[in-house]
């Protein structure tokens, strides 16, 4: 069974660029998150959804971050503009229903906004 | 509102003794509870998680932590470390009031583990 995959896995762009992150789920999971550590700090919640429905956006730091999941499967995480704090690791990971399920994490998008 | 603190950010010990990674959480209902490693380059792997039932939960890699309610803990532990276990490790609660389903997991801001041969 694959994992969750993450693509790109690092991403180098310029402040005021556009990067967009994607996040393939495990099959079958309905709960896809997403997360940010930012300087070796703790892992930021972002957002949560359940199929293609935000459950939980509570994390999203601003309105240049934008997360979709068209069709409950795959997601993308849209950073437009990109500013120099945006950096750091992006990681997404999926869950099935149940609360007391696990997540499983993908490798990460390490992003650097210079 | 949940939270984890992870007190330490770094733990040193020798291999072959045992190790503990300290963790305390804050949630309003009963806790989920899980522990998470990160090595270099990697995503982060499931050790370990509790529910309910024994306070004592057995994980990967021999990894094991104790739950404890009146003090709102979850410690790792390893009874003898060993240099391959040398990596970044996050304490994780879920809280279990909120939403009816799979809601968000909260982690602390991780431990790194160092040990030396």
């Amino acid at each position: 069974e694959a994992g969750v995959t993450q693509f790109p896995s690092h991403s180098v762009i310029e402040k005021g660029q556009t990067v967009t992150l994607r996040c393939d789920p495990i099959s079958g999971h309905d709960n896809l998150y997403w997360y940010r550590r930012v300087m070796g700090k703790e892992i930021k919640f972002l957002l949560h959804f359940v199929k293609e429905s935000k459950q939980d956006e509570s994390g999203m730091p601003n309105n240049r971050f934008l997360a979709e999941r068209t069709g409950g499967t795959y997601s993308t995480l849209k950073v437009q503009p990109a500013e120099l704090e945006d950096s750091g690791v992006y990681f997404c990971a999926s869950s099935q229903e149940l609360k007391s399920t696990e997540a499983f994490f993908g490798q990460g998008t390490r992003l650097t906004v210079v | 509102a949940q939270s984890v603190a992870q007190p330490e950010d770094q733990v040193n010990v020798a291999e072959g003794n045992p190790l503990t990674v300290k963790c305390t959480y804050s949630v309003s209902g009963n806790p989920y509870l899980f522990w998470y490693v990160q090595y270099p380059n990697r995503g982060l792997q499931f050790l370990l998680k509790y529910i309910t039932g024994d306070n004592l939960v057995k994980g990967s890699y021999g990894f094991e932590a104790e739950f404890n309610k009146s003090q709102t803990s979850f410690h790792l532990k390893k009874p003898s470390a060993l240099v391959s276990d040398s990596a970044l490790y996050f304490c994780a609660v879920r809280d279990s009031l909120r939403y009816s389903s799979a809601s968000k997991i909260i982690f602390g801001s991780g431990t790194r583990l160092s040990i030396r041969p």
